[in-house]
């Protein structure tokens, strides 16, 4: 079955420790992006790549890492300078219209 | 810089009552806008989309009408349904560089029986 996944689906931090979220996509699609969703806000934007070994920043990038080293996969990094990590991620694809497909997110605790 | 503006919920309305979620939006050049929602327990899927000025949007009863000259994309619906209870976001893509696409802050709608 073609879709975005994501792992892993709950993660758990110490603070100062850098984690690696996963996105994978097998739609062929050459837009990638990662949102980061928190109650009352609704999505921000971290990170987004039209291809690959290259992507820019969104709005919240700081504290954040990506790389595109290949078009299926997009994973996001968030480093111990984030300040507020507590989130729900998810990543998303685009053939280029516009209609993103989401994978079922990353919800990411710090303790 | 580019942004986009919803009407803050949550909004409860009875079945049958007539929908109106406000999006308003600012970006350079000529976006294209989109809704997208999120039923209750699910993921984020496209409700609706318009690419140019005047372009009309629908999709299960639901309306958008891209405004121009109003920088707008209301999304509107006559008759409610509880089903249709759900996270409403509205959203814009840019298409200048490296397909940008940005989203408001999402509207929940609760509707009564």
């Amino acid at each position: 079955d073609g879709g975005i996944t994501q792992s892993p689906k709950y993660l758990f931090r110490k603070e100062g420790q850098n984690v690696t979220l996963s996105c994978e996509q097998n739609l062929n699609h050459d837009a990638m992006y990662w949102y980061r969703q928190d109650p009352g806000q609704g999505l921000r934007l971290i990170y987004y790549s039209q291809i690959v070994n290259d992507f820019q920043k969104g709005d919240i990038a700081e504290g954040y890492s990506v790389s595109r080293e290949k078009k299926e996969s997009f994973p996001l990094t968030v480093t111990s300078a984030q300040k507020n990590p507590t989130a729900f991620y998810l990543c998303a694809s685009t053939h280029g219209t516009g209609e993103l497909f989401f994978g079922e997110g990353s919800r990411l605790t710090v303790l | 810089g580019d942004s986009v503006t919803q009407m803050e919920g949550p909004v409860t309305l009875s079945e049958e009552a007539f929908l109106t979620i406000n999006c308003t939006y600012t970006a350079t050049g000529y976006p294209s806008l989109f809704w997208y929602v999120q039923y209750p327990g699910e993921g984020l899927q496209l409700l609706l989309k318009a690419t140019k000025a005047d372009d009309k949007g629908s999709n299960k009863g639901f309306e958008a009408t891209y405004r121009k000259e109003t920088t707008s994309f209301h999304l509107e619906k006559g008759s409610v349904q509880v089903s249709d209870s759900a996270v409403y976001f509205c959203a814009l893509g840019l298409y200048s560089s490296a397909s940008k696409i940005i989203f408001g802050s999402g509207t929940r709608l609760s509707i009564r029986p």
